[in-house]
């Protein structure tokens, strides 16, 4: 079983939902949490980093992190189709130590 | 330049050949990550590097696979007698500082395919 598992979709929503993604993970050192979006053929890139437990918003995503239930989610406000991609979690046991990753969700926003 | 070189972009070998991926982090950086995404998969760490020195090597599968980065910039990964399983899209991650929550820059990567 792998440190942290992803549903891997594909999850499809129209335009102006709210997606809503969610990763588990079995190890209880994990302390920093993240979230990457990756497009086809791109390099992911970060989009939420959180410490611990609790709640994180930046513009229409937010993060949450419950390190009781060892679970992480991330939702998409008024979700827009320049929003489908794949969107990976991400946790390391340190600051700026090596990253452990989910095996990601694709999500696709229907115009 | 802007962002995280990597070369080539798709390299197609023959089971047996060795190849060699290039990584250009972006310039002063001094924290350098390999990682390796099979298809449909999740990044998978290989090893990193805190400028030239090769911290930890602990996701290298196999040692068919070996990393240097003689100068602290320009980083090589090399793998020796290529098999099907190492088709994958090879990541280079790069980051300013040492520790800390400094963003991690990836690469657009090096898609390997072993026939």
């Amino acid at each position: 079983q792998k440190e942290v598992e992803q549903d891997p979709g594909p999850l499809s929503v129209p335009e102006g939902a709210i997606v809503s993604l969610n990763c588990t993970y079995s190890n209880s050192a994990f302390q920093y949490f993240m979230w990457y979006r990756q497009y086809s053929r791109k390099g992911p890139e970060l989009l939420m980093y959180t410490y611990s437990s609790g709640n994180k918003e930046d513009g229409r995503f937010t993060a949450q992190v419950d390190k009781s239930s060892k679970y992480i989610s991330l939702f998409i406000r008024d979700s827009q189709p320049s929003d489908s991609a794949t969107y990976l979690c991400a946790m390391s046991k340190a600051a700026g130590n090596k990253l452990t990753f989910g095996g990601g969700t694709r999500v696709l926003v229907k115009p | 330049g802007a962002g995280v070189s990597q070369s080539p972009r798709y390299k197609v070998a023959k089971r047996g050949q060795d190849v060699a991926l290039r990584c250009d982090p972006i310039s002063g950086h001094v924290s350098l990550f390999w990682y390796q995404q099979a298809l449909g998969q999740g990044p998978e760490f290989l090893t990193y590097f805190q400028n030239e020195a090769q911290l930890d090597k602990s996701g290298l599968p196999s040692d068919r696979f070996f990393a240097e980065r003689p100068e602290g910039s320009v980083s090589t990964l090399k793998i020796q007698r290529t098999q099907q399983e190492d088709s994958a899209v090879y990541l280079c991650a790069s980051r300013y500082g040492v520790a800390g929550t400094g963003e991690l820059f990836f690469g657009e990567g090096s898609r390997l395919t072993v026939l």
